[in-house]
């Protein structure tokens, strides 16, 4: 999988929207983005995903930059219970069999009260 | 359950014993993984299965490290030996398909100490 690069970490204030940044300049055409996140002592769980049009579910938003170099994970509204480890990880969809998931990082976001 | 379940929680093991680690997949889910996470680091896979097959096992770190999924359900992951490196955290996922792309599901983890 190609490799994606986020900040350590970000920190925001509680109900004011976060912005969480991603690049992969080496994303192929049949790479989708997608995001999870990992609350303290959880395991991972998805947010949202996309290849190339912006992206809307009940958690969060993901803009997708044109040239597709780079996206952002969007939440509208922070809580307390946003604060987690947020993974960006790139999926080749080409191919067969199942594929796993490739983490970095990912950004550690804190959530000020 | 509704969702991944992992068992035991937490673990502490000597070192030099062998431990097992338990996981039931979503009902239904063809596709399950195991993943090793440690201190500060994002999970890295271990090993995947499609039903009882052992498709893929490049990320065992070491022939202590084996997996089964005999019945295409629950799977055991155990570790013989271990040893203080393998202290971290064993994350088990499922997917209802073995397509690619399927959203993956994962348990809250087994975190083991090795002492």
């Amino acid at each position: 999988d190609a490799k994606t690069t986020q900040p350590n970490s970000m920190e925001s204030n509680e109900e004011e929207p976060v912005h969480l940044p991603c690049n992969h300049s080496t994303i192929s055409g049949t790479d989708y983005i997608h995001w999870y996140r990992q609350l303290p002592s959880q395991g991972p769980e998805y947010v949202i995903h996309g290849l190339t049009s912006n992206v809307n579910n009940r958690m969060a938003s993901l803009a997708i930059a044109e040239d597709r170099k780079s996206s952002t994970l969007i939440l509208h509204r922070a809580t307390l219970r946003d604060a987690a480890v947020y993974y960006c990880i790139l999926r080749d969809l080409s191919g067969g069999g199942a594929d796993g998931l490739t983490f970095g990082k990912g950004t550690h976001l804190i959530i000020q009260p | 359950g509704a969702g991944v379940s992992q068992s035991p929680r937490y673990k502490v093991a000597k070192r030099g014993q062998d431990v097992a680690l338990r996981c039931d997949p979503i009902s239904g889910h063809v596709s399950l993984f195991w993943y090793q996470q440690a201190l500060g680091q994002g999970p890295e896979f271990l090993t995947y299965f499609q039903n009882e097959a052992q498709l893929d096992k490049s990320g065992l770190p070491s022939d202590r490290f084996f997996a089964e999924r005999p019945e295409g359900s629950v799977s055991t992951l155990k570790i013989q030996r271990t040893q203080q490196e393998d202290s971290a955290v064993y994350l088990c996922a499922s997917s209802p398909g073995p397509a690619r792309g399927n959203t993956i599901y994962f348990g809250e983890g087994s975190w083991l100490t090795v002492v």
